[in-house]
């Protein structure tokens, strides 16, 4: 299966709940990033977590990363409704330099 | 606006026919990668380029083919297109292979 798998693929909340997004992968990494797409727009990248680090903070973001679970999560606090987009996790492979795989994505949708 | 640029915006051709997608990355950035996103099969990655020679590759078709010139701008040629070519074509760049990736717009391919 694909590398970079995020769970689940679709989430619905209310506005002020909290949201969690799951990634999954398989090889060896040297980092792994958060991207947002809009609907039909380029994708945004949002946060960066190294293969040595444990968790990473940016506002409203928490990233956490398990090399030996070899998962991340995405947790968004307070979501908006501006929040609304798809999410993707990608990982950086470590044999491959350079080379990212991106997830197929879990798209959130918060009510206002 | 990520500072990546992408021409043109939209695309409309026949099938069989050839098109040349182009992209200029964020001024500073060495790498640029090309990616695919259709409905079917999500973001897939085709080709990384970094200062000017093919870095990694991925799914991508013989039929398709890309280069990254020595003012770093670079094009995606896509030849004898079909139906299931139809679909929006991401360039991003980055400082280095890895770091994160800025996204363009997108070119939007409709093959009829």
């Amino acid at each position: 299966s694909q590398q970079g798998e995020e769970d689940p693929q679709a989430l619905s909340i209310q506005e002020g709940e909290n949201a969690t997004m799951n990634c999954s992968y398989k090889t060896s990494i040297n980092n792994l990033q958060w991207y947002r797409q809009n609907s039909g727009r380029g994708l945004v990248h949002l946060i960066l977590i190294r293969s040595n680090e444990r968790e990473k903070h940016s506002g409203r973001l928490r990233v956490t990363l398990d090399t030996s679970k070899k998962s991340s999560s995405l947790l968004i606090t307070a979501s908006r409704a501006a929040d609304t987009a798809s999410y993707f996790c990608a990982t950086v492979d470590n044999t491959n330099a350079g080379k990212s795989t991106f997830g197929d994505g879990t798209t959130l949708t918060v009510k206002p | 606006d990520s500072g990546v640029t992408q021409t043109p915006k939209h695309l409309i051709t026949a099938t069989g026919q050839r098109v040349t997608l182009r992209c200029s990355p964020r001024s500073g950035d060495l790498s640029v990668y090309w990616y695919q996103q259709s409905l079917d099969q999500g973001l897939q990655f085709l080709i990384q380029y970094y200062n000017g020679e093919e870095r990694a590759k991925g799914n991508i078709l013989e039929r398709f083919s890309a280069q990254q010139f020595p003012d770093l701008h670079s094009e995606l040629n896509l030849s004898s297109l079909e139906l299931g070519d139809s679909a929006l074509y991401f360039c991003a760049s980055s400082v280095y292979g890895g770091n994160e990736q800025f996204f363009g717009p997108g070119t939007r391919l409709t093959v009829l």
